[in-house]
């Protein structure tokens, strides 16, 4: 159980373009998601808590207006990158909490390269 | 795809004793990093290791690489009641693997004072 799952796993846009990216827990609800940036070979990066029938809270220094989260149900929340530029290539992860804070389940990531 | 088992599940443990975490991969890791979650928290860096059978130390945790850079543990000494959480591993693949970051399921670490 506690499957999270990413869609895409890997895209590739032109710059100017939007991408986005899907997170959904398959066997669970999830009121809160994260999504998280990783550049290469480097930690995990906090973009923004994503709560399901709310607007996200965003970490500071993260663009809102570029990148748009919704959380429209308990299984869904989506990261879209808006006018994607080469310096938004990275490897973006989710991960949805089961209940409480107490588990987190991550998603196998979604890698974005931007020509 | 690449797997990463992060044993044991659950872990209790009585203030003062010591506390191991393992990973093991499926495949060859390229590095390998470790995340602390208190609870209600987000994953917190740790360290990451790259080398094969690299060994780091902070303070009372220490770190390793296995030399076929397919497993690593996590070893905290003395443990303490601020050690409570959650540990994660996670791992980059090796070559054609090497784009995708997959994570442990974690072990919860509970300390009775």
């Amino acid at each position: 159980g506690a499957v999270v799952s990413q869609h895409p796993s890997w895209v590739i846009c032109k710059s100017g373009t939007s991408v986005k990216i899907e997170c959904r827990s398959l066997d669970f609800q999830a009121t809160t998601m994260f999504w998280y940036r990783q550049f290469p070979k480097q930690s995990l990066m906090l973009m923004a808590t994503s709560n399901e029938g709310s607007k996200a809270t965003y970490e500071q220094g993260v663009e809102k207006d570029k990148f748009l989260i919704n959380h429209a149900s308990l299984t869904l929340s989506t990261l879209t990158v808006t006018s994607a530029h080469p310096e938004d290539s990275s490897f973006y992860i989710c991960s949805a909490d089961a209940g409480q804070g107490t588990e987190q389940y991550f998603g196998p990531g979604t890698r974005l390269t931007v020509t | 795809g690449q797997q990463v088992m992060q044993i044991p599940q659950y872990q209790h443990v009585q203030e003062g004793e010591d506390f191991t975490t393992y990973c093991n991969s499926s495949t060859t890791l390229s590095n390998i990093q470790w995340y602390k979650q208190r609870p209600g928290g987000h994953p917190v860096f740790l360290i990451q290791l790259v080398k094969s059978g690299e060994v780091k130390k902070q303070k009372r945790l220490t770190f390793q690489f296995g030399e076929a850079k397919k497993n690593s543990s996590l070893h905290i000494t003395a443990t303490q009641t601020t050690d409570v959480g959650t540990y994660f591993c996670a791992g980059f693949g090796s070559g054609a693997g090497s784009y995708q970051l997959t994570f442990g399921k974690g072990t919860k670490l509970s300390v009775i004072p």
